[in-house]
Order: C-alpha cells, then sequence, then structure tokens
C-alpha cells in the first residue's frame, strides 16, 4: 500500500485565493483525520470522517474552512477566502478497524503558505 | 488548548546513550501512543500503552503509563544519530473514541 497520499505538498498562494487541499486514505481505513500543525500551536486535529461522515468538526477554526469526504477513498480539506495566518504544515490521517487500540497513519503533508 | 505537555522541549545526548520524554496530560484516557515526526515529514506511530496497562516494550523502546499521576515517559535505550526527531505523545481520551489529542512534542537530537 501506498500510504497516505496528499497533495499538493507545497502550495503558495496570495491571501484571499482558494486553497483545495487533496488526501487519498489507506484503501480499508475508515476513519480520516485533518490536522494543522504550527509552531505556535502545534498540532490541531481540524475534523475527522467516520464512514465518509464528518464526526467531530469542532476544531475547525472558522467558516472560512471546510472538509468533504465524497467517498472513501478521497477528502478535500478547503480555505476560502486564505489568509496569512493560515500558513502552516496540514496532515491527513487515516485509521482503520473497530478496536479503540489503532494507530493512525500519517500522509506527509502538505505545506501551505498565504502571502 | 492541548491535552498533553511534554518536557524537556529539547534534548540533546550522544549516541549510545538513553534518552527519556515525559508527557502529561489531563483527562482520563482510553490509551496513549508515542509518535515520531522527522523534520519535514509526517508523523509515525511508534507504540500504543492502553489505559490498564503499566509498561511496554517494543524493539529498543520503553513506555511507561501512570494514569494516576496522569503521565507517561518514552525511553529510547542506546540511541542512535537516525533517532534525532520530534516525538510526540498523543493521548485518546474516554469518550472520544479515535480522535487524539496531541502534546508539544520534544526535539531529540542524537550526535555521533
Amino acid at each position: 500500500d501506498a500510504g497516505v497520499i496528499q497533495s499538493p505538498r507545497h502550495e503558495v498562494t496570495e491571501m484571499g485565493q482558494e486553497v483545495t487541499l487533496r488526501c487519498k486514505p489507506i484503501s480499508g481505513h475508515d476513519y480520516l483525520f485533518w490536522y494543522r500543525q504550527t509552531m505556535m500551536r502545534g498540532l490541531e486535529l481540524l475534523i475527522y470522517f467516520n464512514n465518509n461522515v464528518p464526526i467531530d468538526d469542532s476544531g475547525m477554526p472558522e467558516d472560512r474552512f471546510s472538509a468533504k469526504m465524497p467517498n472513501a477513498s478521497f477528502s478535500t480539506l478547503k480555505i476560502q477566502p486564505s489568509e496569512p495566518r493560515d500558513s502552516a504544515v496540514y496532515f491527513c490521517a487515516s485509521r482503520g478497524g473497530t478496536s479503540f487500540y489503532n494507530e493512525q497513519f500519517f500522509g506527509p503533508g502538505t505545506r501551505l503558505t498565504v502571502l | 488548548s492541548q491535552q498533553g505537555e511534554e518536557d524537556p522541549q529539547a534534548l540533546s545526548i550522544q549516541e549510545g546513550e538513553n534518552a527519556t520524554m515525559n508527557c502529561s496530560y489531563k483527562t482520563s484516557i482510553n490509551n496513549l501512543q508515542w509518535y515520531r515526526q522527522n523534520s519535514g515529514r509526517g508523523l509515525v506511530h511508534l507504540i500504543l500503552i492502553r489505559s490498564n496497562e503499566r509498561e511496554k516494550h517494543s524493539g529498543r523502546l520503553r513506555v511507561t503509563l501512570d494514569t494516576s499521576k496522569k503521565s507517561s515517559s518514552l525511553l529510547i535505550t542506546a540511541s542512535r544519530a537516525a533517532d534525532t526527531a520530534s516525538y510526540f505523545c498523543a493521548t485518546e481520551g474516554r469518550g472520544t473514541a479515535s480522535k487524539l489529542t496531541f502534546g508539544t512534542g520534544t526535539r531529540l537530537q542524537v550526535t555521533l
């Protein structure tokens, strides 16, 4: 398996532009997580899905952020409009199994820079 | 705010020495996990310890958990230069199945 795949790996955009980050989880995994990592705030959970349904989006910073999971093999995180403070590394992770005791598998991340 | 706080924030040791990192958390947990992050990469799972376990080993890793003190430690024995990375603890809280809260991380530097 190729692991969790994220695209793009790097994104540079100007303030006000729309940004879409993409994630393909590991096949067969039924949980998908979006995280944001910054020096100031560390690693924060933004939203997670179970069987394509959003379960907890309490970490989404504001209405400019939205996430979708139209099917089991694809998810997007969209920021519209983007702002400089959104600059961060965004990670997608997936998890499988019905046990409580399962690890999360992380993608390589998307480094977003908003100018 | 983040659940886990890690100590120390940074640690520098020589190859062959042991490295110990500590994690404290605030609420009841189902399990606690440790992850490693190499610079510019995603996180990689190292080890998971359940709330009813006190100690666990995996290769050169030893994890302890004290639920009464809400703390955990990660020991890496006989460290290698390749162990240089940031290490994060993550807790899965009771009633929050699958949702992990990450600590602030410890940056480990292993020098030759």
